[in-house]
């Protein structure tokens, strides 16, 4: 299978405070992580990426982790701002000429 | 920054109607796709290509064609809408394939009444 599972679908949190993006896959070949930030009305972007011979990347305020025994990943988002509201979307890709999507996760910064 | 642009950026047709997406890029990308995107499902992928003239088949094509009439274009085709095709199309293009960044049109919010 290709799936991507994605949770939760909602996540409010307090501005200032960390918020988390849990994903799981199927196939266990997929070797390319890309995360997409959807603001309202807007079209997805993407905000940061892994490859599978990285566990860790980070960039401003944005850390992913890899673990590609229990084919899971993550994204933290550190010091949440009401800048940081939107959706986002977690995805994988295993050479292949396509990308399989999450559901994406709804982020609510409450100030 | 990747330039997609797509038209019209909304739409409204009714049942049965024949409804033409159109999306175009300009960074030579090789692949592009289409996708829906509803409530609830995310991004679910319809068709896409690797080029002038291919096609191939995504994870929701029943009551979609498209075709790739250039590198820089390619259509998303409704001969037949239903309302259950209402929905918000992104257009998207990469290289390679899904190796990298895809970079998003602005989107078209079709209405099928």
């Amino acid at each position: 299978g290709e799936q991507v599972e994605q949770l939760p679908s909602i996540l409010r949190v307090q501005e200032g405070s960390s918020a988390s993006i849990n994903c799981t896959y199927e196939n266990s070949a997929s070797n390319y992580f890309p995360w997409y930030k959807q603001e309202p009305g807007e079209n997805p972007k993407l905000i940061i990426d892994i490859r599978s011979n990285m566990e860790r990347k980070q960039t401003q305020g944005l850390i992913v982790l890899l673990d590609k025994k229990a084919k899971r990943f993550s994204l933290h988002i550190t010091d949440t701002q009401p800048g940081d509201s939107a959706m986002y979307f977690c995805a994988a890709s295993n050479n292949n000429n396509r990308i399989f999507f999450g559901d994406g996760t709804q982020l609510v910064v409450k100030p | 920054e990747a330039a997609v642009t797509q038209s019209p950026r909304n739409k409204v047709t009714v049942t049965g109607g024949n409804v033409t997406l159109s999306c175009r890029q300009t960074n030579s990308h090789n692949y592009m796709y289409w996708y829906r995107q509803d409530t609830g499902h995310g991004l679910r992928l319809i068709h896409y290509s690797y080029g002038a003239g291919n096609l191939q088949i995504g994870d929701v094509p029943d009551g979609y064609k498209a075709t790739r009439t250039t590198q820089e274009d390619f259509f998303l085709l409704l001969e037949l809408a239903s309302p259950s095709q209402t929905s918000l199309y992104f257009c998207a293009s990469s290289e390679p394939g899904g190796q990298d960044t895809q970079y998003f049109g602005p989107g078209t919010r079709l209405l099928v009444l």
